[in-house]
């Protein structure tokens, strides 16, 4: 069973529209989570921790269900700019972090 | 705003030669980390770095991998002996404090082509 699983996509939308992307963790131990966000070829890049609580940052909202081992990211008003592929990252025992293999999306003007 | 930095940005190398990463870490971070992309798939953990030594590594670090921090800015990452399948991106990320306590901030990376 894969650590973190995503539904790869691509996911295809219209600008102005809001996406979700779901993710699971097979570790109940999982300590930290976070949604990364990475470009063609480029570095993963931090786009939001997510708590228990929810939270929100802007356009984007996530939220984690421990008793499910669920975390989602939604995104709201969806711009050509958030074309970009998601990784949903959880962090278990020590400082590695344990990746899933990222969702893609696509936003169509 | 400070940033992770990783030279050279692709090399190109022959099966069984040895070859050295290079990561220079944002300057107050206590942290540090490899990883790899292997092309179309998911970044994996090699290896992370506090104190001056290693503090946790994957299966996939194995003896033909080491790392060192040899001066107070640089941090390496060396393959002895690279195969084909050593050919990824490979990430060098430093973050202030451990797990998830602080953001781990990740270099442009080196694409590494082994033929």
């Amino acid at each position: 069973r894969k650590e973190v699983e995503q539904d790869p996509g691509p996911f295809n939308v219209p600008e102005g529209a809001t996406v979700a992307f779901n993710c699971t963790y097979s570790n109940s131990a999982s300590q930290s989570f976070f949604w990364y966000r990475q470009d063609c070829r480029k570095e993963p890049k931090l786009l939001m921790s997510v708590y228990s609580s929810g939270n929100e940052d802007g356009r984007f909202t996530a939220q984690l269900n421990r008793a499910s081992q669920y975390i989602s990211l939604l995104i709201r008003d969806s711009k050509l700019s958030d074309s970009a592929t998601y990784l949903c990252v959880v962090t278990e025992y020590g400082n590695k972090l344990v990746f899933g293999a990222g969702t893609i999306l696509r936003v169509k003007s | 705003e400070p940033e992770v930095t990783q030279t050279p940005s692709h090399q190109v190398t022959q099966m069984g030669q040895e070859v050295i990463l290079r990561c220079v870490p944002i300057s107050n971070h206590l942290y540090f980390y490899w990883y790899r992309q292997i092309l179309g798939q998911k970044v994996e953990f090699l290896v992370s770095f506090y104190n001056n030594e290693i503090s946790e590594k994957s299966e996939i670090f194995d003896d033909q991998f080491s790392v060192e921090r040899p001066d107070g800015s640089n941090f390496t990452l060396k393959i002895r002996s690279t195969k084909l399948e050593d050919s990824a991106m490979y990430f060098c990320a430093s973050s202030l404090l451990a797990g998830g306590l602080s953001e781990q901030f990740f270099g442009p990376g080196t694409r590494l082509t082994v033929l």
